[in-house]
């Protein structure tokens, strides 16, 4: 149980494209998705909180404009890089949580950006 | 001081050796404890949880909570090749649901 899925795995787009990623609970209902960066040989980035239906909660410093979140059932978030550029380049990875009383967090297999 | 620390390693071990991974931590708040494993271009992977203070055992691996010295720990007995991963602690509570994790430790087990 338990399964977070991503779509896609991997994606190359040229600089100035959109591109958008989902990230589905498959056996559970999320009540709340993060979305992480991960940058090389580095810790998890947290970027976003989204719960179903409300706006998503942005860390500071990440630019709620270039990524949109939205969470529009309890299964499906998604994460679009607008006007992606080079250094947007990253390994972006989801996670689900059920239940807020423990906050377990199930991961999605990241989805790995490159932006030519 | 960052409210997590974690060693990055890397750590190196023979096949079947215990490994012993360890966080410490600063914000007293945090209640709920876990450990995730993650392969190369993977997304990390939920090995255990653990709720305040005390022992957990699944397998081979063991987790250990010590709030009072804010440290913890996993153990790996019998290590596999297959466990060569990045290790992360994570941690929650206090008055949001984030996660705060610590840096990873690269593990290799040699066959």
């Amino acid at each position: 149980g338990a399964v977070v899925s991503q779509h896609p795995s991997w994606v190359i787009c040229k600089s100035g494209t959109s591109v958008k990623i989902e990230c589905r609970s498959l056996d559970f209902q999320a009540t709340t998705m993060f979305w992480y960066r991960q940058f090389p040989k580095q810790s998890l980035m947290l970027m976003a909180t989204s719960n179903e239906g409300s706006k998503a909660t942005y860390e500071q410093g990440v630019e709620k404009d270039k990524f949109l979140i939205n969470h529009a059932s309890l299964t499906l978030s998604t994460l679009t890089v607008t006007s992606a550029h080079p250094e947007d380049s990253s390994f972006y990875i989801c996670s689900a949580s059920a239940d807020r009383g423990t906050d377990t967090q199930y991961f999605g297999p990241g989805t790995r950006l490159t932006v030519l | 001081q960052k409210e997590v620390e974690q060693d990055p390693g890397p750590l190196s071990v023979p096949e079947g050796a215990i490994v012993s991974l360890n966080c410490t931590y600063s914000n007293s708040a945090f209640q709920y404890f876990m450990w995730y494993r993650q392969y190369s271009r993977k997304g990390p992977e939920l090995l255990m949880y653990t709720y305040s203070s005390g022992n957990k055992e699944d397998g081979r691996f063991t987790a250990q909570v010590d709030k009072s010295s804010k440290y913890i720990s996993l153990f790996i007995r019998d290590s596999q090749p297959s466990d060569s991963a990045t290790y992360l602690c994570a941690m929650s509570g206090g008055s949001n649901y984030k996660l705060t994790f610590g840096k990873g430790t690269l593990l290799t087990v040699n066959p």
